[in-house]
C-alpha cells in the first residue's frame, strides 16, 4: 500500500492556466505538507496543515492555494500558472507531537509550464 | 537563522569503500537532525534521525550518522558503498521555532556517485 500518494505524477500545461495537485496519505498522520523542489534540487516548504488547519504558510504567491478537506488529504491549487512554477511538488506527512518527527514523502508531481 | 549546510555538491566513491556525506547545522536549542535519500524521479525516503541519546545513529540500508555537538555536524556514513547507493542525499534539521509541528529545513543536497 502506498503511504503518501500524489496525482497526477506529471502535469504539462500552458502559462495562465489553473491546475490542481492532489495528495492523500494512509499513515494516520495529522499533519501534511507541500514542498517545491526546483531545477537545482533545492527543497523548500510551502505549506503545512494540521488537522485541516493551516499552520505553516511560507512566502508563496497568492496564486497558490492549499486546501485540506480532511487530515488525510491535502490539495494544492495553482492559478494563472507561470513559467517559474515549473518544478517538482512533493507532498509529505508526519504526526505532530510524540517522538517521531520524521516526514514521509509522496513520489512527487512534476509540473511543466510552457 | 537556522540552517543546514552540505558542503559537497557531489561525492565520488568506489564500490566497497567507506563513504561519508557531510552535514553541518545551525539551530537554536537541541537539534533534531535527519537524513533523507532521493533516487531519480522518486520522492524522498527517510534514512535516519537523531533526536537524543547515542551520538551514533543507525538507519536504513546500512547507513549510520554521527552527531557531533561541538562541531555542529551530522555526517552520514556507510562502511562499504554499493553502486545502488548512488542517489541524492539531503540533510535536514527541525526548525526549533515550529512548536509541536515538524517544519524541516533542508540542505541543498549531495549527489553520491558510487563507481564499480
Amino acid at each position: 500500500d502506498t503511504a503518501v500518494s500524489q496525482t497526477p505524477k506529471y502535469l504539462v500545461t500552458q502559462m495562465g492556466n489553473d491546475k490542481s495537485i492532489k495528495c492523500e496519505q494512509n499513515l494516520g498522520h495529522d499533519t501534511m505538507y507541500w514542498y517545491k523542489q526546483d531545477s537545482k534540487k533545492f527543497l523548500k516548504i510551502m505549506f503545512s496543515y494540521n488537522n485541516k488547519e493551516l499552520i505553516i504558510n511560507e512566502t508563496v504567491p497568492n496564486r497558490f492555494s492549499p486546501k485540506s478537506p480532511d487530515k488525510a488529504h491535502l490539495n494544492l491549487h495553482i492559478n494563472s500558472l507561470e513559467l517559474g512554477d515549473s518544478a517538482v511538488y512533493f507532498c509529505a506527512s508526519s504526526q505532530a507531537g510524540g517522538q517521531s518527527y520524521e516526514q514521509y514523502f509522496g513520489p512527487g508531481t512534476r509540473l511543466t509550464v510552457t | 537563522a537556522q540552517s543546514v549546510a552540505q558542503p559537497e555538491d557531489q561525492v565520488n566513491v568506489a564500490e566497497g569503500n567507506p563513504l561519508t556525506v557531510k552535514c553541518t547545522y545551525s539551530v537554536s536549542g537541541n537539534p533534531y537532525l535527519f537524513w533523507y535519500v532521493q533516487y531519480p524521479n522518486r520522492g524522498l525516503q527517510f534514512l535516519l534521525k537523531y533526536i537524543t541519546g547515542d551520538n551514533l545513529v543507525k538507519g536504513s540500508y546500512g547507513f549510520e550518522a554521527e552527531f557531533n555537538k561541538s562541531q555542529t555536524s551530522f555526517h552520514l556514513k556507510k562502511p562499504s558503498a554499493l553502486v545502488s547507493d548512488s542517489a541524492l542525499y539531503f540533510c535536514a534539521v527541525r526548525d526549533s521555532a515550529s512548536g509541536g509541528y515538524n517544519k524541516l529545513i533542508f540542505g541543498a543536497g549531495t549527489r553520491l556517485a558510487v563507481h564499480p
